[in-house]
């Protein structure tokens, strides 16, 4: 069936750096959700990708889906401790939703 | 309005038991997934059902079942649980069935335990 690849899988940074998560896929996808999920509580939407090469930003994330739509990525700049969590992309496939593994982002101050 | 909300927040379950977890999906929402998620990985799609129908299985034994009632809430429900049957399990809500156009919003969770 249809996977989801992120990397990496953990990544650990200082307050104030950037931190990225990849996500890829072998085949064509029709679309790229983001989810965030803190420690202990439950995945929470972020965005949807579904346009080639499509950029959306909110406030200090960035999301990209790649030109060929195998591969997106979530840029967070100026990390804070609010953003510890896993970060999880998925595809809607049919009925379903396809997670990758996740990235889980630790900050310290 | 109130979101995705669950119940039992926590249990624990003797292997050979069999569970119910329940779900009401947000006012207005007709359609309910469920999902489990092991710890250290992604949520695993288990069901979804639309306007009382499921509309989609994931690769879960038939120990696993569901069902949607008229208000459109659902239960979960798995026999035979065994120790691997431990984890969060996720409903999840949206307006339809599925596709680009439809949010999808989770509930907390159940916290399943297995001993």
């Amino acid at each position: 069936g249809q996977q989801v690849m992120q990397i990496p899988q953990y990544q650990h940074v200082q307050e104030g750096e950037d931190f990225t998560t990849y996500c890829n896929s072998s085949t064509t996808l029709s679309n790229i959700q983001w989810y965030k999920q803190r420690p202990g509580g439950h995945p929470v939407f972020l965005i949807q990708l579904v346009k080639s090469g499509e950029v959306k930003k909110q406030k200090r994330l960035t999301f990209q889906f790649g030109e060929a739509k195998k591969n997106s990525s979530l840029h967070i700049t100026a990390t804070q401790t609010t953003d510890v969590g896993t970060y999880f992309c998925a595809n809607q496939a049919g009925t379903a939703l396809i997670f990758g593994k996740g990235t889980t982002l630790s900050v310290s101050s | 309005d109130a979101g995705v909300t669950q119940s039992p927040t926590h249990l624990i379950k003797t292997r050979g038991q069999h569970v119910t977890l329940r779900c009401s999906p947000i006012s207005g929402h007709k359609s309910v997934s469920w999902y489990q998620q092991v710890l250290g990985q992604g949520p695993q799609f288990i069901f979804q059902y639309y306007e009382k129908e499921e509309r989609g299985r994931g690769n879960f034994p038939d120990r696993f079942s569901a069902r949607q009632f008229p208000n459109y809430s659902s239960e979960l429900n798995v026999n035979a649980l065994l120790l691997g049957d431990s984890a969060l399990y996720l409903c999840a809500s949206s307006l339809g069935p599925g596709g680009t156009g439809n949010t999808i919003y989770f509930g907390e969770g159940s916290w399943l335990t297995v001993v």
